[in-house]
């Protein structure tokens, strides 16, 4: 199978920051995204790595390691409102399949 | 205003029977997808459309059926439900090309509840 880990949960504090990690094994890869998710609504997309490196964007950045099967996802300035969950896809090469990681489930708190 | 439109937003069905997810984009996109969410656990790929064209398909059960009548429309049909199919099934679309094929735009979901 496809698999791709995040952890449940993870806590912060207003003003700080947040590293939302996933690791992942397919059996292929055509890049990685991440997508927040607020409870009871759609996946919402954030960012779209498949180069290794980080990937400043501002609030979000990205990290990228294919050798390792590994990326994170960083929130700084936390703002209560960035409290949700933040899911890991993995792109494979056909297409336009995702494969999901669980989600993390952020919570900031102030 | 919303640009995928998902219908109904909340369903209870009885087992056995059969319903209908619809589903339509206003964005221009080329390909349609069908996503299910259960608790707890990741969202599951379940069909991709392309030009109303069936192009992946990792829903093992038959009783899953997609249906695009056009371009911008891909309905789901379930028949024979089980009250494992309690999810909330979420439609989406993007463009098909290399560069762009990473971002979904989700409509809000379809939460069905099987008793």
């Amino acid at each position: 199978g496809q698999g791709v880990e995040q952890p449940d949960n993870l806590m912060s504090v207003e003003g700080t920051f947040a590293r939302v990690n996933c690791t992942y094994s397919t059996s292929g890869f055509n890049g990685l995204s991440w997508y927040q998710q607020r409870e009871g609504h759609a996946p919402v997309f954030l960012s779209y790595v498949v180069l290794d490196g980080l990937k400043d964007s501002g609030h979000f950045s990205t990290f990228l390691s294919r050798s390792n099967g590994y990326s994170y996802l960083l929130l700084t300035e936390l703002q209560i409102k960035d409290s949700a969950s933040y899911l890991c896809a993995v792109k494979m090469p056909n297409y336009n399949v995702l494969y999901f990681g669980s989600g993390t489930k952020l919570t900031v708190e102030p | 205003d919303p640009k995928i439109i998902q219908k109904p937003k909340y369903l209870v069905a009885v087992t056995g029977s059969e319903k209908i997810l619809i589903c339509e984009q206003y964005l221009g996109h080329n390909a349609m997808y069908w996503y299910r969410q259960s608790a707890k656990k990741p969202l599951e790929f379940m069909f991709s459309y392309s030009y109303q064209k069936l192009m992946d398909n990792q829903t093992a059960s038959s009783r899953f059926q997609p249906q695009s009548s056009k371009k911008n429309h891909l309905d789901l049909q379930i028949t024979a439900l089980k009250p494992d199919d309690s999810a909330t099934y979420f439609c989406a679309s993007s463009l098909r090309d290399k560069n762009s094929g990473n971002t979904l735009y989700f409509g809000e979901g379809s939460r069905l509840i099987v008793v």
